[in-house]
């Protein structure tokens, strides 16, 4: 089972700061990482896949890098329907696939 | 544009078995190269994948809960659908279904979730 650690927990950012998340898995997942926001009271929306591709729609402020174990998702710029939960997510370790536990953008 | 909506009971008594069924509209179920999923979420924690059915039947499970789960698809009615058995107060959580539509194991659209509760 490939476990992935999201950190930090909470991030506590104002609106126009960039914001840094960090997802690191157990073992390598090559680029076989995507990430998700999740706002209160929706279901997750797909942001990035295979690391650095943006998924259909998604701005240009949202970037993923990253392959190995250590991948991160970056908001270059927080606008205000940014805070919300960021997951992570492995399609390496197939049929079988995981999420990280999150990190929570909070408006400072 | 693909649609997907959970539906089924909200309440379950502890021991009982949960079922759950996902309609999806805007496209054929039959016709995805890829799956369908259910994905739980137990009230202010992460994401937890279930499994996954293919148009064919096919399936694969999380191994945590591979002796207690069933997924299956009917093409006919555009439908899949989650049975867990044995449920516990562990078992609460919004149970949403997705699709891999157009990527390959990532989940690109998503029902807006169910909340099934399992009293004792």
């Amino acid at each position: 089972e490939i476990v992935l650690t999201q950190s930090p927990a909470t991030l506590s950012l104002s609106p126009g700061e960039r914001a840094t998340l960090s997802c690191r898995a157990s073992q390598s997942v090559d680029r076989y990482l995507g990430w998700y926001q999740q706002r209160p009271g929706q279901a997750p929306r797909l942001l990035i896949y295979d690391a650095s591709n943006r998924a259909t729609g998604i701005p240009a402020r949202f970037s993923g890098s990253g392959s190995g174990t250590d991948f991160t998702l970056t908001i270059s710029s927080l606008e205000p329907e940014d805070f919300a939960v960021y997951y992570c997510q492995q399609r390496s370790n197939w049929p079988l696939l995981s999420f990280g536990g999150g990190t929570r953008v909070d408006m400072k | 544009q693909l649609q997907l909506q959970e539906s089924g009971p909200g309440l379950v008594k502890a021991s009982q078995t949960l079922s759950l069924t996902c309609t999806v509209s805007g496209g054929s179920i039959s016709s995805v190269t890829y799956y369908w999923s259910w994905i739980r979420q137990p009230a202010g924690k992460g994401l937890e994948w279930i499994g996954r059915v293919y148009p064919t039947g096919t399936t694969n499970y999380n191994p945590s809960l591979k002796s207690r789960v069933t997924i299956s698809v009917d093409t006919s009615k555009n439908q899949f659908s989650l049975r867990l058995s044995s449920v516990t107060a562990a078992d609460t959580a919004v149970y949403y279904c997705a699709s891999s539509w157009e990527l390959p194991n990532y989940f690109d659209y998503w029902g807006q979730g169910k909340l099934v509760s399992v009293s004792s």
